[in-house]
């Protein structure tokens, strides 16, 4: 079946342009998560939904960053005003379910990433 | 606080050869641990997982081992290959990545 799919897989922008960031989760997987990745570092937890809830927001670096998953199932990462440290791969997940507590107790399915640059 | 971690940023193994990855983690309440792998320009790929009731996994070449008395836990691949080059990551259950290690299987 077909996996998580993240699009664009490439996006430049103007530094101040808004932006937007789409993911197609697995179907059927209820808990979703954004994840941004710096170059060297390892990914760095955003946020995630579990169904169209967003239970933790913890991750978002500013006020400019806003997810959504409307009907439980695409998710849009939009950042606004963007800055150049903005600039990163950000890696969309999906799981099948989620453990209680917060806890996983499920692996997560990556896509590919959108790499966005910010001149 | 990443509560899991990795300490070694590099691994270099001749192919053929045993690879074994660590890491460290300091919440006791976790009783899930999951193994990625990382090529360039992809997405992370689960791996491998154990949970707390066993001390060892085994799936094909990749055996992961946790020691809850000492708090670690450890991937085994063997033999290594060329095609395991990534980078490896080891996650608790608060979803948290360390910088992970990067191995490098040489031919």
């Amino acid at each position: 079946g077909a996996g998580v799919s993240q699009s664009p897989r490439y996006k430049v922008a103007k530094r101040g342009q808004d932006v937007a960031l789409r993911c197609d989760p697995i179907s059927g997987h209820v808990s979703l998560f954004w994840y941004q990745q710096a170059l060297g570092q390892g990914p760095e937890f955003l946020t995630y939904f579990q169904n169209e809830a967003q239970l933790d927001k913890s991750g978002l670096p500013s006020d400019r960053f806003f997810a959504e998953r409307p009907e439980g199932s695409v998710s849009t990462l939009k950042i606004q005003r963007t800055q150049q440290e903005d600039s990163a791969v950000y890696l969309c997940a999906s799981s099948f379910s989620f453990g209680t507590g917060g806890l996983l107790d499920q692996p997560q399915h990556f896509g590919d990433g959108t790499r966005l640059s910010i001149l | 606080d990443q509560q899991v971690k990795q300490n070694s940023p590099s691994l270099s193994v001749q192919e053929g050869r045993i690879s074994i990855l660590n890491c460290d983690y300091t919440n006791s309440m976790f009783d899930y641990f999951l193994w990625y792998k990382k090529y360039p320009a992809e997405g992370p790929t689960f791996l491998i997982s154990i949970s707390s009731i066993k001390d060892k996994n085994e799936d094909g070449r990749f055996t992961v081992f946790l020691n809850k008395s000492a708090k670690h836990l450890s991937l085994h691949i063997v033999p290594s290959q060329p095609g395991d080059s990534a980078v490896y990551f080891c996650l608790g259950q608060n979803f948290v990545f360390g910088p992970g290690t990067r191995l490098s299987v040489l031919p």
